[in-house]
């Protein structure tokens, strides 16, 4: 069964930084592109970030781009997220989720229950 | 990149059929058949529902369909049945050479 369990979020200062992890299981997780998508409390689902198998091809949202940097460790099977600079708009439920099974970048077919970023003074 | 358009809300009694538009642009849902459709449960992560404007994965029911014509796609649910209410998203990719990623609004299906 495909697990992805996302962590690392909490409440952070604007103008601060948080690392979200998401570790992955159940899959050959080097053979997959992974994404990041948020969502703000009450409101839709946004694209932030992909990342392909090998890390060689990364792509941001310019909501996002200059502040948020993804990565990945196959070794470890898991993906990151490292924020900076973070806004009071970054305050979101932040999902990992995996491209699905021959697709390169998207759609994507597993998702994370999500981690709670809430950036606030 | 602008948000794909749905309406804000849909209803339907038990075993009714209702259909969710999207609405983008040329650039988006109008060029590429690479419409998707995701479910969301109060509470809980998205469903992949559809794929490629049409293309169900395996175990999802045949009761949701996927359409599209022009600049709109359309998610229709056939038998409606209480579960299926939750929220529904639709997205547009725009293809490896550009990379684009744009979800629309979602829409509020309520089973009355």
């Amino acid at each position: 069964e495909v697990q992805l369990v996302e962590s690392g979020g909490g409440l952070v200062q604007p103008g601060g930084s948080l690392r979200l992890s998401c570790a992955a299981s159940g899959f050959t997780f080097s053979y997959y592109s992974m994404n990041w998508v948020r969502q703000a409390p009450g409101k839709g689902l946004e694209w932030v970030s992909y990342i392909s198998s090998s890390s060689r091809t990364i792509y941001y949202a310019d909501s996002v781009k200059g502040r948020f940097t993804i990565s990945r460790d196959n070794a470890k099977n898991s993906l990151y997220l490292q924020m900076n600079s973070l806004r009071d708009e970054d305050t979101a439920v932040y999902y990992c989720a995996r491209v699905t099974w021959g697709r390169d970048q998207w759609p994507v077919d597993d998702w994370g229950q999500g981690t709670l970023v809430t950036v606030s003074s | 990149q602008s948000a794909l358009t749905q309406p804000a809300s849909v209803s339907g009694s038990p075993g009714q059929s209702i259909t969710i538009s999207c609405t983008g642009t040329s650039s988006d849902v109008g060029g590429y058949n690479y419409v998707s459709w995701y479910q969301q449960l109060p509470g809980k992560a998205p469903k992949f529902m559809i794929y490629d404007v049409s293309e169900r994965p395996s175990g999802v029911s045949n009761r949701f369909s996927g359409s599209k014509s022009g600049n709109t796609a359309s998610l229709t649910i056939s038998g409606l049945q209480a579960e299926d209410e939750a929220d529904y998203y639709c997205t547009s990719y725009t293809g490896s050479s550009t990379f684009t990623v744009v979800f629309g609004g979602g829409t509020k299906l309520t089973v009355l």
